[in-house]
């Protein structure tokens, strides 16, 4: 079965500074690969997706991640984090049967 | 596209109550998810319909929460009778395909059983 891992249950990054999310997947098959962003009080929004081709994805709000097969990994990045980006983020995998969620990473944003 | 509506936003009840969650899907997206969010059990899937068809219940927690979809405009989550540990912030989702297409999450229903 498949499944997902965020290793980092909180993050805190101060404004400015570059950001990496990481997420760790478990499947047998090229998975479908989604981040997703929450704000408080919202539901869960699409930042970025990969099915296959190049293994760098940009998303909205100036978010990349990128697939490394090698490391069944599909890790998020900014360059420079906005004090609106912190929320809670969700790496989630998919098949054909199945969507499955990550626990989520809470990222703060010091000024 | 006004997104996947739900309503409530907020429902505080007593416990013993009836609570019906109301969820309006994105036209043309064939698949609808109820979602509950928790601190301490995060995202759980609860139930998901094909076609207005539910296809998989097995994240149900029990008798008391049921769900239906009359028509693909529109699906209800009913609990009856409601608990204190029911309380949650449920999301409806919809989208094409199971598992392959990106989910379309509404607001959510903050539900709250005193």
């Amino acid at each position: 079965a498949q499944s997902v891992t965020q290793p980092d249950i909180h993050i805190t990054v101060s404004e400015g500074a570059s950001l990496e999310l990481r997420c760790n997947y478990s499947y047998g098959a090229t998975p479908y690969l989604f981040w997703y962003v929450q704000s408080p009080g919202q539901g869960l929004q699409l930042l970025l997706k990969y099915f296959s081709g190049d293994t760098l994805v940009q998303g909205i709000k100036g978010f990349e991640a990128e697939f490394k097969r090698s490391q069944s990994s599909f890790n998020l990045r900014k360059p420079s984090v906005h004090w609106s980006d912190a929320a809670e983020y969700f790496c989630a995998v998919g098949n054909n049967n199945d969507m499955r969620f990550g626990a989520g990473t809470r990222l703060t944003v010091k000024p | 596209d006004a997104g996947v509506i739900q309503s409530p936003r907020h429902e505080v009840t007593e416990m013993g109550q009836e609570v019906t969650l109301r969820c309006k899907p994105i036209s043309g997206h064939d698949y609808l998810f109820w979602y509950r969010q928790t601190m301490m059990r995060g995202l759980e899937l609860l139930i998901y319909f094909n076609n207005n068809v539910p296809i998989d219940d097995s994240g149900m927690p029990e008798d008391r929460f049921s769900a239906k979809m009359p028509n693909a405009s529109f699906s209800t989550l009913k609990i009856q009778p409601s608990e204190p540990r029911d309380s949650a912030v449920y999301f409806c989702a919809s989208s094409f395909r199971q598992g392959t297409s990106p989910l379309h999450f509404g607001n959510g229903t903050r539900l709250t059983v005193t």
